[in-house]
């Protein structure tokens, strides 16, 4: 069956320090990955998609950063974190048009 | 103006009241995803729609493609019910099925 895993589920990191969260996709082969962010009390907004390995297409300017090191595997990083980049981080896949969507279970970050 | 828009944004009803949430889109679209999601966070597709009308137990939803219009509808709802509700639509011709949500509908059932 085709499952979604995205870890850690919660997350408090201080300013300035690294980031790294990871999503791995089970049970398909070449999905389109998305990255999407839930600030607080606003709705879901896409931060990077990609439809290949290394293909990465960014939606708004931001502090972060993802990669696509593997076929099934979305990585969203960042070198210094910002007081902003608080919220909950949501991995998703798709496979064709028209087809279901995905979502992780989520990461809520807190930065202090 | 946001592309997909959601009224109303916080409802209260008591346990057993018919819900409706609805969802208007300005864009030509290729589906439409009603979401769920809980306190925690987590979020669930409840339906996938392109036309016409789903049902899934005491959940359904319809979609007017011409009049670019969406509802939830929630019969003999429960607390359990409780949760925010997102409209989210795949805009058509696009390579990456990038969604656009809707800021969510939170749902109150009180018992």
């Amino acid at each position: 069956s085709q499952t979604i895993h995205q870890w850690p589920a919660t997350l408090v990191q201080p300013v300035g320090s690294p980031l790294s969260l990871e999503c791995t996709v089970e049970g398909t082969s070449n999905p389109n990955l998305y990255w999407y962010r839930q600030a607080a009390g606003r709705g879901l907004q896409l931060l990077f998609y990609s439809v290949g390995i290394g293909q990465i297409s960014s939606e708004v300017p931001q502090n972060l950063s993802a990669s696509r090191p593997q076929d099934r595997q979305f990585i969203l990083s960042s070198k210094k974190l910002l007081l902003s980049d608080s919220g909950f981080y949501l991995c998703a896949w798709s496979v064709t048009r028209g087809g279901g969507y995905t979502f992780g279970s989520g990461t809520r970050l807190t930065v202090v | 103006k946001n592309e997909v828009e959601q009224s109303p944004q916080n409802l209260t009803a008591q346990e057993g009241e018919f819900i409706t949430i609805n969802c208007s889109y300005s864009v030509g679209i290729s589906a439409l995803h009603w979401l769920q999601q809980h306190p925690g966070g987590g979020i669930v597709s409840l339906f996938m729609l392109s036309s016409g009308k789903k049902k899934h137990g005491r959940l359904i939803a319809t979609i007017n493609i011409q009049e670019k219009h969406s509802s939830l509808h929630i019969t003999a709802s429960h607390p359990r019910d409780s949760a925010v509700y997102i409209c989210a639509v795949l805009p058509g011709s696009q390579g990456a099925q990038k969604l656009v949500f809707g800021q969510g509908t939170r749902l109150t059932i009180n018992p």
